[in-house]
């Protein structure tokens, strides 16, 4: 019952690095998301994808790209990391649009 | 003014008490409504789902949505130390183009 499976759990980073965080899902859906979420400001859309092959910007796409080359998985890169990308990132997945959304456990990134 | 606002608390409140957690929204086209339950350091997973107005029922949960003031609440019957967690709402449109839009969430404490 894996359900969405997020790697790697933790992360700390230096000012300028990158990295790739990896989002598996096992549910045959067609829509998958990226959020990060922050102290007081909840949970905010990073980008998001229709469809294999698909990516659209969310709320805060900046400083980040996304790829989703197979429909189970969606890959959220950061290409040169800040202290303000400091955050939990959660990788969410449904089946149609504006419906509920499956989660994954989230990884907590540390940027210094 | 915020999309989905929700009183970030923290609520504590003695186990056995009925819990009342509440959102409002500010615009009238949305069409579903949901509820999750985010565990420390986990993701949030879905508590409660329903579309348009009413109630829904699951065991000692009530979700209940009344689009004519824009208030949604969900309701936790005999709490427990267990539905200590914090809470998210959750709104979408319907179509292609429609994500979800989060409250920032309340954290709730059920004390012994």
């Amino acid at each position: 019952n894996a359900g969405v499976t997020q790697t790697p759990k933790f992360r700390v980073l230096k000012t300028g690095q990158s990295m790739t965080l990896l989002c598996a899902q096992d549910m045959n859906h067609e829509y998958m998301y990226w959020y990060r979420q922050d102290p007081g400001m909840g949970l905010r859309l990073i980008h998001y994808s229709v469809g294999e092959g698909t990516t659209a910007k969310g709320e805060v796409p900046d400083g980040y790209n996304v790829s989703r080359l197979k429909k189970q998985n969606f890959l959220l890169g950061l290409e040169s990391a800040a202290p303000s990308q400091t955050s939990v990132y959660f990788c969410a997945s449904s089946q149609h649009a504006g419906q509920p959304q499956h989660f994954g456990d989230g990884t907590r990134l540390s940027i210094l | 003014q915020k999309e989905v606002e929700q009183d970030p608390g923290p609520l504590s409140v003695p186990e056995g008490a009925i819990v009342s957690l509440n959102c409002t929204y500010s615009n009238s086209a949305f069409q579903y409504f949901m509820w999750y339950r985010q565990y420390s350091r986990k993701g949030p997973e879905l508590l409660m789902y329903t579309y348009s107005s009413g109630n829904k029922e699951d065991g000692r949960f009530t979700a209940q949505v009344d689009k004519s003031s824009k208030y949604i609440s969900l309701f936790i019957r005999d709490s427990q130390p267990s539905d200590s967690a914090t809470y998210l709402c959750a709104i979408s449109l319907t179509g292609t183009a429609s994500k979800l839009t989060f409250g920032t969430g309340t954290r709730l404490q059920v004390t012994l």
